[in-house]
């Protein structure tokens, strides 16, 4: 596609439910990261594909938060037992290769856990 | 522990002024520093600095990178309200895929 799209673009859950969010990145880009930002902070690293494989996901909170990437193109974040604090805008972006400091964001999933 | 600070967390001026934002670093291993405007959600790529000293331009947009005293400053002239927007520095470090980003900078540009 034109641009990084990201779905859906605004999750509201009740805590202890599962949440899956998707990315689909800027075709031909191999890599692919996952942020999540608060209100009044810069995002946070959650996790980095190459291709298929998540080359570092040392940002992952805990192991409630998992993601795939299993074609090398399209992710899904997923999220189990959500709590409130998970609360926050999940940010997909995507760029041509590694250490390509020009990110591609998409629009970013809110997701709110009542 | 790698971090960039960037000041003021916030800034109020007219349309027409002048704004110079900033951005402070401690990393290792440095290899790049970016700016971002976020406007809604998704941050937009403004600049790319690596080497100390050179500017980098764009319309009312110019950026420069100050190795050795760590920092690097986003000046935007004759600013408009379309340029309300959270300004993102972030640094790239050879290590790590990571990106290590400020807070940013909320600007509003009042009419």
């Amino acid at each position: 596609g034109a641009g990084v799209s990201q779905t859906p673009s605004n999750k509201v859950t009740e805590k202890g439910k599962y949440v899956e969010l998707r990315c689909d990145p800027i075709s031909g880009h191999t890599a692919l990261y996952w942020y999540r930002q608060s209100l009044g902070q810069g995002p946070e690293f959650l996790i980095y594909f190459q291709g298929t494989g998540a080359a570092d996901d040392s940002g992952l909170p805990n192991d409630r938060f998992f993601a795939v990437r299993p074609e090398g193109s399209v992710s899904t974040l997923k999220i189990q037992r959500t709590e409130r604090g998970d609360s926050a805008v999940y940010l997909c972006a995507s760029s041509r290769g590694p250490l390509d400091g020009e990110l591609f964001f998409g629009e970013g999933s809110r997701l709110t856990v009542l | 522990e790698d971090k960039v600070v960037q000041s003021p967390l916030s800034l109020v001026v007219h349309e027409g002024d002048t704004v110079t934002l900033n951005c402070s670093y401690e990393v290792t291993n440095f290899r790049s520093l970016l700016w971002y405007k976020q406007e809604k959600k998704a941050p937009t790529f403004l600049f790319m600095l690596t080497s100390s000293g050179i500017e980098k331009k764009s319309g009312r947009l110019s950026s420069i990178l100050d190795k050795k005293e760590l920092f690097s400053i986003l000046n935007i002239t004759a600013t408009q309200t379309g340029d309300s927007a959270i300004y993102l520095c972030a640094v790239e470090v050879d290590s790590n895929y990571q990106l290590i980003w400020g807070a940013g900078t909320k600007l509003i540009i009042k009419p």
